[in-house]
This record gives C-alpha cells, structure tokens and sequence, in this order.
C-alpha cells in the first residue's frame, strides 16, 4: 500500500508565527486530505488537495503530485490552530492512508 | 458537508461484556467507515461499511471481534465484542459521497475497558 511520512512529529509555535508542515508520499494518488484533529478529539476536514494550490483563511495547501509531497502552511497561527494535524492519501482503491500526524501547539 | 452523530459519546465497559456504537448521517452517503484511533496514535481503518451487504474489513480485524451492520444509507452500527483493555480506543464513524471525494468524521466514541 501507500506509504505516509509527515514532517515534523512535533511543532511548538508562539502565537503569530508561520509554519509548514510536510506530507510524503509513496506513490501516485488520486485523493489527498488534510485534517486537523482538535483536543476534544474531532476531525475537521482543510483540505481535499490530490493536486495544486487551495487557500482559506490563514490556511493554504499545495499539492505536487509528481514529486508525491503537499505542503500544509499555517499563518499567523492561534491558539485555536493546536491539535494534530493528518494527511490523508488514496489509489485506485480510493480508501486513504493516514500518516501519522504532526502535533501541534500554539501558545498564547 | 455531512452531518454525523455517534452514540454513545464515551463509555467505560467490564472486559468480557460488548459494546454497539451506532453512527447516524443527516443525507445518504456512498460509503462509510470505521476506524480506531489508539492513544497518541494515528487513524486505522477498521472496515468498510457495504449497504446490504456484509462489511469489508482491512487486514487484522475480522468480524466475529467487529460485526458490522448498515440497513441504509444513512445509519451504521460498530459492535466491539468480548472486549479487552487492548480495545480501549476512540472509535470514529466516517463518510464520503463518491470516492474520492471529502471525508467526513463523526465526533468519536471514547471506550475504556477495564
């Protein structure tokens, strides 16, 4: 199956500041998520993404499937932007990988 | 969008005992899932729920431990049966209209067995 790496694991922000979180992936696809699972433990869904350039809000995401990675960018990030966030990505058989998530923390 | 209700929210179960979870949708959907998401850990997809059918299930759980119902297009229940401390998990009811496509989560069923 495909295989997810999500970079960094871990992420410790001050409030304002930018990041970038990095998903790979193993394989072409035809589906690609972004979710962000928030402390009470829902998953709210950013973006569906299989290729090129989405932007809401302070949340932006770029795919490149021929080079099999998307890029997840948080601006000016808020205390509410802590959780972790998943990357998600299917085949042909449509059913998708999670990776392992990249934790976040936001402090005031 | 896609509006999902699981039931119960949480639960804290005897070892040995069953529990059902039930995951309702607000509008028919194509397919819908189960996962398992263990403490700090990622998602990991239990099983497809089929209409009619019996449920398709992913390599390392099989039905006798997670039977699988869905009637209809908007209802699906998880039972976890003879359960163990090793299932203590939250587990989450999901949908998608056409694949691939936007995938909806319900807000999870937090189980601890003791």
């Amino acid at each position: 199956g495909i295989q997810v790496e999500q970079s960094p694991p871990d992420l410790i922000l001050q409030e304002g500041a930018n990041s970038t979180l990095r998903c790979n992936f193993s394989d072409s696809v035809n589906n690609l998520q972004w979710f962000h699972q928030n402390p009470w433990g829902q998953l709210i869904n950013l973006f569906y993404i299989p290729s090129g350039t989405k932007q809401n809000g302070r949340l932006s995401a770029t795919t490149v499937a021929t080079e099999r990675y998307s890029l997840l960018y948080i601006s000016s990030s808020q205390t509410t932007d802590s959780g972790v966030y998943f990357c998600a990505v299917g085949g042909g058989s449509y059913i998708p990988t999670f990776g392992r998530g990249t934790s976040l923390i936001v402090h005031p | 969008s896609a509006v999902i209700s699981q039931k119960p929210s949480r639960d804290i179960c005897q070892r040995g005992t069953s529990l059902t979870i039930q995951c309702q949708v607000d509008s028919q959907v194509t397919m819908m899932f189960w996962y398992r998401q263990q403490p700090g850990q990622s998602l990991t997809l239990i099983a497809t729920a089929n209409q009619g059918s019996e449920a398709t299930y992913e390599s390392g759980f099989v039905i006798d431990k997670f039977p699988i119902s869905r009637p209809n297009l908007t209802f699906s229940t998880l039972t976890v049966s003879n359960m163990s401390p090793e299932d203590s998990s939250i587990y989450l009811c999901s949908v998608a209209r056409v694949g691939p496509d936007t995938q909806y989560f319900g807000p999870g069923t937090r189980l601890t067995v003791l």
